[in-house]
């Protein structure tokens, strides 16, 4: 069956610029989460969806990240006037759960790249 | 102390050996631990589980040392196709720990 797919695979900015990462989830299931995973470092949670209610934003790095999941399934990653500290790998995960303890199938990510 | 830290690495071993890593975390309150695999440039992958004293699959033991809050992953009888960095994850404290806490890894390198 079809994983988590996120789009596009790479995405090169110039600083300034505003970007929107795609995320399909796993067909049915009721949690989507987004992560950023820095050169070396592990991923980093950024925000939770349940359905469509965005239950946790505490991740997000600043007011220039913003995420919508508007009808429980596709969601979008906004990052406003890209910073360089921005480039990294925005992953998209997806559980058939509301809880940590449920497996998590993650998406390829999104390269960004700041310039 | 940090939510979740691992060895540093990396690790470089032969074929054939047995090579353990280690995590600790900090919230006392976890009760589910996991082992993500990570190969270079891709999505991490789930690996193990462990929601009491240890679990094993085939080459992999994980163990829990709920006391010392420590977890640790064995490898044994190591591969080629072993070669990825792995990742220990605990659930966070956020909204019924929803989101997934990420050490930053370990990376291992073996050799023929």
């Amino acid at each position: 069956g079809a994983g988590v797919s996120q789009s596009p695979r790479y995405k090169v900015a110039k600083r300034g610029q505003d970007v929107a990462l795609r995320c399909d989830p796993i067909s049915g299931h009721v949690s989507l989460f987004w992560y950023q995973q820095a050169l070396g470092q592990g991923p980093e949670f950024l925000t939770y969806f349940q359905n469509e209610a965005q239950l946790d934003k505490s991740g997000l790095p600043s007011d220039r990240f913003f995420a919508e999941r508007p009808e429980g399934s596709v969601s979008t990653l906004k990052i406003q006037r890209t910073q360089q500290e921005d480039s990294a790998v925005y992953l998209c995960a997806s559980s058939n759960g509301d809880r940590g303890w449920y497996e998590q199938y993650f998406g390829p990510g999104t390269r960004l790249t700041v310039t | 102390r940090k939510e979740v830290e691992q060895d540093p690495g990396p690790f470089n071993v032969p074929e054939g050996a047995t090579v353990a890593f280690n995590c600790t975390y900090s919230n006392s309150a976890s009760q589910s631990f996991f082992w993500y695999r990570q190969d270079c440039r891709k999505e991490p992958k789930l690996l193990m589980s462990v929601y009491s004293s240890g679990n094993e699959d085939g080459r992999f033991t994980a163990q829990l040392n709920r006391a010392s809050q420590y977890i640790s992953l064995l490898i044994r009888d190591s591969k080629l196709s072993d070669s990825a960095t792995y990742l220990c994850v605990v659930p966070g404290e956020g909204q019924a720990g929803t989101a997934l806490i990420f050490g930053k890894g370990t990376t291992l390198s073996v050799s023929s």
